[in-house]
């Protein structure tokens, strides 16, 4: 069965920095597309990066320059190293992975965890 | 800057039909754009409906249908329940390993 748990999340200054984590069960990190999505208090979803199976890296330009993606296969965990925060990163950071193969879709999802940018 | 349009929001009646579209705020929504769906209520995790335009995920009800319609993905519910209350999202593959979401519609049953 297929697994998704985020950590790492919780409040922090603007400016400050932030690691979350996502760790997978069920299949390997390295195997499809794996992505974060945000959502800010009672707003719609929002994607924020995604990594590919072959390594390739994007990011929403919202976040680029600030947040970096990785994925370590050691530990079949996705991460997001975001940076500079801002009051408007404030939102639930969900784990995606990817759907059926060649869909573009996020087949899986985490529980998300909580970011809170504020002083 | 892409827009992805959705209806803010929608109601249907038990047992009735309602369908949801997604477009684009320039230009027509195709396959290639392998519009998903998701249902998310509230305080959770979305879950995946369809993909690649029309395919259901594992365990979704065959009440739920995705086509393109004219310009636009559309996602229809056919004999609504009261547990489909939820907010809704399409997403488009824009290419590029860029995704963009819709805003969202909120779909009340009453």
């Amino acid at each position: 069965e297929v697994q998704l748990v985020e950590t790492g999340g919780g409040l922090i200054q603007p400016g400050g920095s932030l690691r979350l984590s996502c760790a997978g069960s069920g299949f390997t990190v390295s195997s499809t597309h794996m992505s974060w999505v945000r959502q800010a208090p009672g707003k719609g979803l929002e994607w924020v990066s995604v990594i590919f199976g072959g390594g390739s890296i994007y990011y929403a330009d919202s976040v680029k320059g600030r947040f970096t993606i990785s994925r370590d296969t050691s530990r079949n965990t996705l991460s997001l190293q975001m940076n500079t925060l801002r009051a408007e990163d404030t939102a639930v950071y969900y784990c995606a992975r990817g759907g059926a193969s060649g869909s573009y879709s996020f087949g899986y999802w985490g529980q998300g965890t909580l970011v809170t940018v504020s002083s | 800057q892409t827009v992805v349009t959705q209806e803010p929001s929608f109601s249907v009646s038990p047992g009735g039909t309602v369908t949801l579209t997604c477009g684009l705020s320039s230009g027509s929504v195709s396959t290639s754009y392998y519009p998903s769906w998701y249902q998310q209520a509230p305080g959770q995790a979305p879950r995946t409906l369809i993909y690649s335009t029309n395919t259901r995920s594992s365990g979704v009800p065959d009440r739920f249908s995705g086509s393109i319609l004219g310009n636009k993905a559309a996602l229809t519910i056919t004999g609504a329940q009261a547990d489909d209350e939820s907010d809704y999202y399409c997403v488009l593959y824009m290419g590029s390993g860029i995704w963009v979401f819709g805003g969202g519609t909120k779909l009340t049953v009453l």
